[in-house]
């Protein structure tokens, strides 16, 4: 079936380094791919999403690209905050429109100034 | 309102006690999703419904859970003869129909079964 594997945390960094959240997963099909976030205190946000290979979803200075090769959706971003703080979810969908997501376990990032 | 809203925030209830945990979902979605949250875990699928029907109720662990959506927005998620194990927070999600996984989701329900 399919499933999402996601680097195990925490992460911790000073503001201004570089980031990486590995993600892999294993899917039939072509899923859409998606990174969720969730700050303190409040619910999931949608972050970034990538449909088809090779795309490459970006926001708030965080981006993944969608590599169906290496079947991976790695998140990066070039310069964290502390606002960036949060815990982070990869996460796929089926290639039907309505198919619930399947999501990683989380990966806490933790930035300091 | 403009997201999707979950009541209550919190539940602590006995075990053996009966729940409901609703989901009011954004206006016009008409895909809406019930998820489990445990500690330290991503969301695990529960149950998805398109309009009033149950698309997939694939991820209900057992025949104690049941959800509804009568008319098509509002949801219940009902939970009989609760058990310690069913603690967790209870997410809720709303999708335009056509989105594959876009999913606006709530802030969830704490249950806690003690």
């Amino acid at each position: 079936g399919n499933s999402v594997t996601q680097m195990e945390g925490p992460v911790t960094l000073s503001e201004e380094a570089f980031l990486t959240i590995n993600c892999t997963y294993t899917a039939t099909g072509y899923p859409s791919l998606f990174w969720y976030v969730q700050y303190p205190g409040e619910g999931l946000q949608l972050l970034l999403k990538a449909t088809k290979a090779d795309d490459k979803g970006s926001n708030k200075g965080f981006e993944a690209t969608y590599r169906k090769e290496t079947t991976s959706f790695h998140l990066e971003k070039g310069s964290v905050q502390v606002s960036d703080s949060a815990v982070y979810f990869c996460a796929l969908s089926g290639y039907q429109a309505g198919t619930a997501l399947i999501f990683g376990k989380g990966t806490t990032l933790s930035v300091s100034s | 309102g403009a997201g999707v809203s979950q009541t209550p925030s919190n539940k602590v209830t006995e075990k053996g006690k009966y729940v409901e945990l609703r989901c009011d979902p954004i206006s016009g979605h008409t895909a809406l999703y019930w998820y489990r949250q445990s500690l330290g875990q991503g969301p695990e699928f529960l149950i998805y419904f398109q309009g009033t029907g149950a698309a997939d109720d694939s991820g209900l662990p057992n025949d104690r859970f049941f959800a509804v959506r009568p008319e098509g927005s509002v949801s219940t998620l009902k939970i009989q003869r609760t058990e310690r194990g069913d603690s967790a927070v209870y997410l809720c999600a709303s999708s335009p129909n056509r989105d594959r996984g876009d999913a606006f989701f709530g802030q969830g329900t704490r249950l806690t079964v003690v």
